[in-house]
């Protein structure tokens, strides 16, 4: 079947480095991405997306590259703070954002 | 602007009896959701709705209802509940093409 997963479950980091999540997906028609975060005890919040027809998206402090070759999605969160610390998991669609398709999560942890 | 609100925060039913989860969104959003999210997993999708009137099966719909009488609500009802549907439900309201936005969560434990 066609599904979303992750590379990594954990990721530690040390507060100030740069951080990056991996994401693999494997539905081919997949052309809208989404990564979101999920502290405990929350809903997932939306941190940034990208269409198939981009490989990168920047926002602030974060970028989404994707690599469409490899089904590939990764989220480089840069100069990390402890606020970062949560689950971040991406989700994808294909032709419409009301149907997503989740992994299963990263949790990122960042050392003061 | 509340966004999405969702009710009760925590419940304990006994096997076997139902409720409502009630979810409530003041963005206007046609499109809406409902997920459940299991320990150490993502989420999963149980019932959608494109519209008032519309709604559609997602990946996991056993055990669950959806009626969509307006734009602002979309409650999911558990007719008879099990130890399995033990989870976090969330609802997200969905503005097409940009992204979801969840809900705070129900927790739901069924003895």
């Amino acid at each position: 079947g066609e599904s979303v997963g992750l590379h990594l479950p954990t990721l530690s980091v040390q507060e100030g480095d740069n951080s990056i999540i991996n994401c693999a997906y494997s539905n081919s028609a997949s052309d809208y991405f989404i990564w979101y975060k999920q502290e405990s005890g929350k809903g997932p919040q939306f941190i940034i997306d990208i269409r198939s027809n981009m490989d990168k998206r920047q926002g602030q402090r974060v970028t989404v590259l994707l690599n469409k070759t490899v089904k590939h999605l990764s989220l480089q969160i840069a100069a990390t703070q402890p606020g970062d610390s949560a689950v971040y998991f991406c989700a994808e669609s294909g032709g419409s954002n009301y149907k997503l398709t989740f992994g299963k999560g990263t949790l990122l942890t960042v050392n003061p | 602007n509340a966004g999405v609100t969702q009710t009760p925060k925590f419940q304990v039913l006994k096997t076997g009896q139902s409720m409502t989860l009630q979810c409530a969104q003041d963005m206007n959003h046609e499109y809406m959701s409902w997920y459940r999210q299991d320990p150490g997993m993502g989420l999963r999708l149980i019932h959608y709705s494109v519209g008032a009137g519309i709604t559609d099966q997602g990946e996991v719909p056993n055990g669950y209802n959806v009626s969509r009488s307006t734009t602002e609500d979309f409650p999911l009802r558990l007719l008879s509940a099990a130890p399995s549907q033990t989870s976090v439900y969330f609802c997200a309201s969905i503005k097409p093409g940009v992204a979801q936005y969840f809900g705070p969560g129900t927790r739901l434990t069924v003895t």
